[in-house]
């Protein structure tokens, strides 16, 4: 049980080009996800907590108009990278809880996106 | 804020030999997380550490937690290679708003022959 799915595992675009990624929560329902951008040999950082029917919170320092984030069910969160640039290249996780936040994360398999 | 600090950053080991990785937080938290990494891929939950003094053990990792010094411990017996990873311990901000992970930098394992 508690599996994460992410779609899609690698994407490569061009400078400009807006990307999109899903969370899936396969078998429970996931009322917050949180998605992560890590760069290499760098630790994990939180960019936004996303509850379902809810806007997002987004970390200090992440642009929110950047970053589009939408929780519009319990099983699916988005993350859209629009107008992406090459800085915008990492790897993007992400996971989800169920119902109180007394319990654990499940983390998805992750997605490498490279902007050319 | 909440800080979270390993050391070391880098380990390099002979198989066969222990050690320990340390996980030290700034503040006030019974619920700690370890998880393994491998190279390009996403995180694997390896224990999750609920209240003062649990310990948990899972083949040659076990994982300890001090709520109390705020610490908690990663110790590797008798190493073998499949176990070079990089180590990451979270602490659960559940206290806070709304339960969010911070993550410390991790620790780069590498088992040699």
């Amino acid at each position: 049980g508690a599996v994460v799915s992410q779609h899609p595992s690698w994407v490569i675009c061009k400078s400009g080009t807006s990307v999109k990624i899903e969370c899936r929560s396969l078998d429970f329902q996931a009322t917050t996800m949180f998605w992560y951008r890590q760069f290499p040999k760098q630790s994990l950082m939180l960019m936004a907590t996303s509850n379902e029917g809810s806007k997002a919170t987004y970390e200090q320092g992440v642009e929110k108009d950047k970053f589009l984030i939408n929780h519009a069910s319990l099983t699916l969160s988005t993350l859209t990278v629009t107008s992406a640039h090459p800085e915008d290249s990492s790897f993007y996780i992400c996971s989800a809880r169920e119902r109180d936040a007394y319990n654990e994360q499940f983390f998805g398999p992750g997605t490498r996106l490279t902007v050319l | 804020e909440l800080k979270v600090e390993q050391n070391p950053l880098f380990l390099s080991m002979q198989e066969g030999k222990n050690y320990t990785i340390y996980c030290n937080y700034s503040t006030t938290s019974d619920r700690l997380y370890w998880y393994r990494q491998d190279p390009g891929k996403s995180l694997e939950s390896l224990f999750v550490l609920l209240s003062n003094g649990a310990v948990k053990q899972e083949g040659r990792l076990m994982a300890s937690l001090d709520t109390k010094a705020r610490l908690s411990t990663l110790h590797i017996t008798a190493a073998v290679h499949d176990l070079s990873a990089t180590y990451f311990c979270a602490v659960d901000t559940y206290g806070g708003s709304q339960g969010n992970l911070i993550f410390g930098k991790g620790t780069k394992l590498s088992v040699k022959p």
